[in-house]
C-alpha cells in the first residue's frame, strides 16, 4: 500500500510553544490530506481536511489560528500547534488517500504531543 | 447524535471465542464504510471494507445491513494477536469519519 511517513512520533514541549508534525506521502502526490486527534480511550476526531495550494478546511470546534495547516506541496503537509497548553497534549495523526471518496486511506505513524 | 457509534467494551474473550461488533451509523447516505484495527499508541491500519453483500477474509467477517443501518464484524477462533480496538469508519462528505473503537482483549 501506499505510504505515508509522519514526523516527529514523539515531542515533549513545554506550555506556551509551538510544535510543528509533519506529514508526507513517500510515493504518491495527495492533494488532500487529513489531520485527526485522539484522546486516550477516544475515537479519532477530523480536525481538518489540508487541501494543497488553498486554505485548510477545520471541522466545527477547532480553532484554525491555534492549528496552523499548510499544505505547501502535493506530498507535504504540516499541522502547527501554536502555543501550546496542557491540554493540546494528544496523538495527532494524519492521512492521505490515492484519489476518489472511496478509497482506502494511508495513515501517518502518528505524533504524541506532550506539552509540560 | 453521534455520526457513528460503537460499544466501547472491553470485550474479554477466551482464546478461540467467537465475538462479534456492532456498529450504527446516522447518515443513511453514506455509501463507503471500513472496519480498523488501532493498536495501543499507533496508527489505524484497515482491516476490511464493507459491502452491501457482506465480506470475509479468512476468520473475519464483515456485514452491512442498511435498513437497519449498522454494520458488524465477526472475528472467528479468536487468537491472542487479535487483541486490539477495532474501530468502524465511514466516509461522509469525502471524509473518513470514525466511531470510537471497541477494545477486544483475548485471553489464553
Amino acid at each position: 500500500g501506499a505510504v505515508v511517513s509522519q514526523h516527529p512520533s514523539r515531542v515533549i514541549c513545554k506550555s506556551g510553544t509551538s510544535v510543528k508534525i509533519e506529514c508526507r506521502s513517500l510515493d504518491f502526490q495527495a492533494t488532500t490530506m487529513f489531520w485527526y486527534r485522539q484522546f486516550p480511550k477516544q475515537s479519532l476526531m477530523l480536525m481538518a481536511t489540508s487541501n494543497e495550494g488553498s486554505k485548510a478546511t477545520y471541522e466545527q470546534g477547532v480553532e484554525k489560528d491555534k492549528f496552523l495547516i499548510n499544505h505547501a506541496s502535493l506530498t507535504l503537509s504540516t499541522l502547527t500547534v501554536t502555543s501550546a497548553h496542557p491540554e493540546d497534549s494528544s496523538f495527532y495523526i494524519c492521512s492521505a488517500s490515492l484519489g476518489g471518496m472511496n478509497t482506502e486511506a494511508f495513515f501517518g505513524q502518528g505524533t504524541r504531543l506532550t506539552v509540560v | 447524535r453521534k455520526e457513528v457509534e460503537q460499544d466501547p467494551g472491553p470485550f474479554n474473550v477466551p482464546e478461540g471465542a467467537t465475538v462479534a461488533f456492532n456498529c450504527t451509523y446516522s447518515n443513511s447516505a453514506s455509501q463507503s464504510f471500513f472496519w480498523y484495527r488501532q493498536d495501543c499508541r499507533k496508527e489505524p491500519k484497515l482491516l476490511m471494507s464493507v459491502y452491501s453483500s457482506g465480506n470475509e477474509d479468512g476468520r473475519f467477517t464483515a456485514q452491512l445491513n442498511r435498513a437497519s443501518q449498522y454494520i458488524s464484524l465477526l472475528i472467528r477462533d479468536s487468537k491472542l494477536s487479535d487483541s486490539a480496538t477495532y474501530l468502524c469508519a465511514l466516509i461522509k462528505g469525502g471524509k473518513l469519519i470514525f466511531g470510537q473503537g471497541t477494545e477486544l482483549s483475548v485471553k489464553p
